[in-house]
C-alpha cells in the first residue's frame, strides 16, 4: 500500500543555515506529492507541490524534487530564517491520504 | 467564507458521551476530508466526500464513527461512546475536487479531550 516517511524532528538550525528534510515514499499508480506547512497557531496549508515525477515545486524559498528514482520527495532551503519555524508535513495523495509525522523546524537568531 | 471553519475549537467530554464535531468547507469545493491527529503523530485519514457520491468510509478506526455530508456544504464528524482514545486533533478540509493533484484547505481543528 501507499505510505510516507518523513525525518523525525525536531530540527534546530541558526539562522541562514541550509535545510533539508527528508521524505520516502511507497505507491502504486501516479501519486501527487505535497509539502504542507503548519506555522505556530496557525492551521496546516500548502507550502509546494508535485504531481509528476521529475517536477519540482517551490515556495518562499523551499524546493522539493519528485524523484521516482529514489521514491523520494525531499524539503531543501538554501537559507532559513526565524519565520520558517513551524512544523512541515510531506503527503502523497493517490487512492487515498496519506501524511508524515510532521518535522518541527525551530531557527535561532 | 474564506476558509475551512470548523467548530468547536476545543472540545472537553466525559468518556462514554457522544460528541459532534462540525465542519464548513469553502465554499464551491466539493471535497470534503476528515483527519485525526493524536499527539505526537500524523494526520490519519478517516472519510472523504465527493459532492454526491457515496463517502470513502474507509479510515473510520470503528463503528463508533460516522460523518455525513449535506450536498456540497457543512458535514459534522459523530463519534458516540467516546474513549479517551479518541483524544485527538480532529481537521477538517476541503478541495476544488477530488483529483490527486488537488490542494486541500485545512480547517484549524478541533481539539478533542476525553475524560
Amino acid at each position: 500500500g501507499n505510505s510516507v516517511t518523513q525525518m523525525e524532528g525536531p530540527v534546530t538550525l541558526s539562522e541562514e543555515a541550509f535545510l533539508t528534510i527528508n521524505c520516502t515514499y511507497t505507491a502504486t499508480g501516479y501519486p501527487s506529492l505535497f509539502w504542507y506547512v503548519q506555522y505556530p497557531g496557525e492551521g496546516l496549508q500548502l507550502l509546494l507541490k508535485a504531481t509528476k515525477a521529475d517536477d519540482k515545486g517551490s515556495n518562499k524559498g523551499f524546493e522539493a524534487t519528485y524523484r521516482k528514482e529514489t521514491t523520494s520527495f525531499h524539503l531543501e532551503k538554501g537559507s532559513v530564517q526565524v519565520s520558517d519555524s513551524a512544523v512541515y508535513f510531506c503527503a502523497l495523495t493517490g487512492n487515498q491520504f496519506y501524511f508524515g509525522t510532521g518535522t518541527s523546524l525551530t531557527v535561532i537568531p | 467564507g474564506a476558509g475551512v471553519s470548523q467548530s468547536p475549537s476545543n472540545k472537553v467530554t466525559e468518556k462514554g458521551k457522544d460528541v459532534e464535531l462540525r465542519c464548513d468547507p469553502i465554499s464551491g469545493h466539493t471535497a470534503l476530508y476528515w483527519y485525526r491527529q493524536r499527539l505526537g503523530q500524523g494526520l490519519e485519514f478517516l472519510i472523504y466526500f465527493q459532492g454526491n457520491s457515496a463517502p470513502d468510509k474507509s479510515g473510520l478506526p470503528s463503528d463508533r464513527f460516522s460523518a455525513e455530508r449535506t450536498g456540497e456544504s457543512v458535514s459534522t464528524l459523530t463519534i458516540q461512546r467516546t474513549q479517551q482514545e479518541d483524544s485527538a486533533v480532529y481537521l477538517c478540509a476541503s478541495s476544488l475536487a477530488l483529483a490527486v493533484q488537488e490542494t486541500q484547505y485545512f480547517g484549524p481543528g478541533t481539539r478533542l479531550l476525553v475524560l
